[in-house]
C-alpha cells in the first residue's frame, strides 16, 4: 500500500471550510484513498473514499488530483464537533488491510 | 441499533495475566479487525478475520491471539508474552473482504497492565 503524508496539525474558524491535504505520491492505479476521523478517546469514523473521481457525501467532499498524487478532504462548514484527528489512508483492498498513520489534528476554533 | 460493542471500556490487569477483550457486532459483517493504539500514535493492525474460522496476523500479532467461531464475535486475548500490553484496543468490522468497504469501529477498550 502507498504511504501517505499529512501535516501534523491545522486549525480553522468555526463555520469556515476546512481543507485537509494529503500526499500519496506513490499511489498505484488500483489503490483507493480513504479518510477517517477519530474524536478523542473514541473509535475512528469513516468519512469518505475515492479512486479517481471527486466524491461528495453528507459529511465531506474528497478532491483527488488528476495525477492522483494528492487529495484534499473538505469539510464545507466546520463546527466545533469536527475537532478530531483525520487519517488519510491509501490501499488496494487486498486482504482488507488499511494502514492508519498519525493523521492530522484539526482544531476548529470558535 | 446495529453496531459494534466492546467491553469493558476500561480494564486493569496485573502483569503476567492473560486477558480477553470482547468484540461483538450485529451488522452481519464478514470481516473483523483488531487494532492497537498507543498515545499520540496511529492505529496498528493486530489480527483480522475475513470469514468465520479463519484469521490472519496483522503487523503486530506477537503476544496476541484471536478466535472467530461465530460471525458476530471476534475476541482478542492479550497474553503474558506481550511485552507492552497497556494500550487502547479498537475492534472494527466491514461488510466484505475488500477494503473498499468502510470499516466500522467500536468504542474501544483501554487496557492498563501494572
Amino acid at each position: 500500500d502507498a504511504k501517505t503524508t499529512q501535516p501534523t496539525s491545522m486549525d480553522c474558524a468555526e463555520g469556515r471550510a476546512a481543507n485537509l491535504p494529503c500526499n500519496h505520491s506513490t499511489i498505484s492505479g488500483n489503490e483507493y484513498v480513504y479518510w477517517y476521523r477519530q474524536i478523542h478517546s473514541q473509535g475512528p469514523q469513516y468519512i469518505i473514499h475515492g479512486l479517481k473521481n471527486n466524491e461528495t457525501n453528507e459529511m465531506a467532499s474528497l478532491i483527488i488530483t488528476e495525477d492522483r498524487k494528492s487529495s484534499t478532504l473538505i469539510l464545507p462548514h466546520a463546527t466545533l464537533r469536527d475537532t478530531a484527528v483525520y487519517y488519510c489512508i491509501s490501499g488496494t483492498g487486498a486482504n482488507s488491510k488499511l494502514t492508519f498513520g498519525k493523521g492530522i489534528t484539526l482544531s476548529v476554533r470558535p | 441499533d446495529g453496531g459494534i460493542t466492546q467491553s469493558p471500556k476500561y480494564l486493569f490487569r496485573k502483569e503476567g495475566q492473560n486477558v480477553t477483550l470482547s468484540c461483538e457486532q450485529n451488522l452481519n459483517h464478514d470481516a473483523m479487525y483488531w487494532y492497537r493504539q498507543d498515545p499520540g500514535q496511529g492505529l496498528r493492525l493486530i489480527y483480522y478475520s475475513q470469514i468465520v474460522n479463519d484469521f490472519q496476523k496483522g503487523d503486530i500479532a506477537e503476544g496476541y491471539s484471536v478466535s472467530r467461531e461465530k460471525k458476530e464475535s471476534f475476541p482478542l486475548t492479550v497474553t503474558s508474552a506481550q511485552k507492552n500490553p497497556t494500550a487502547f484496543y479498537l475492534c472494527a468490522s466491514s461488510m466484505g473482504r475488500a477494503a473498499i468497504y468502510e470499516q466500522y469501529f467500536g468504542p474501544g477498550t483501554r487496557l492498563t497492565v501494572t
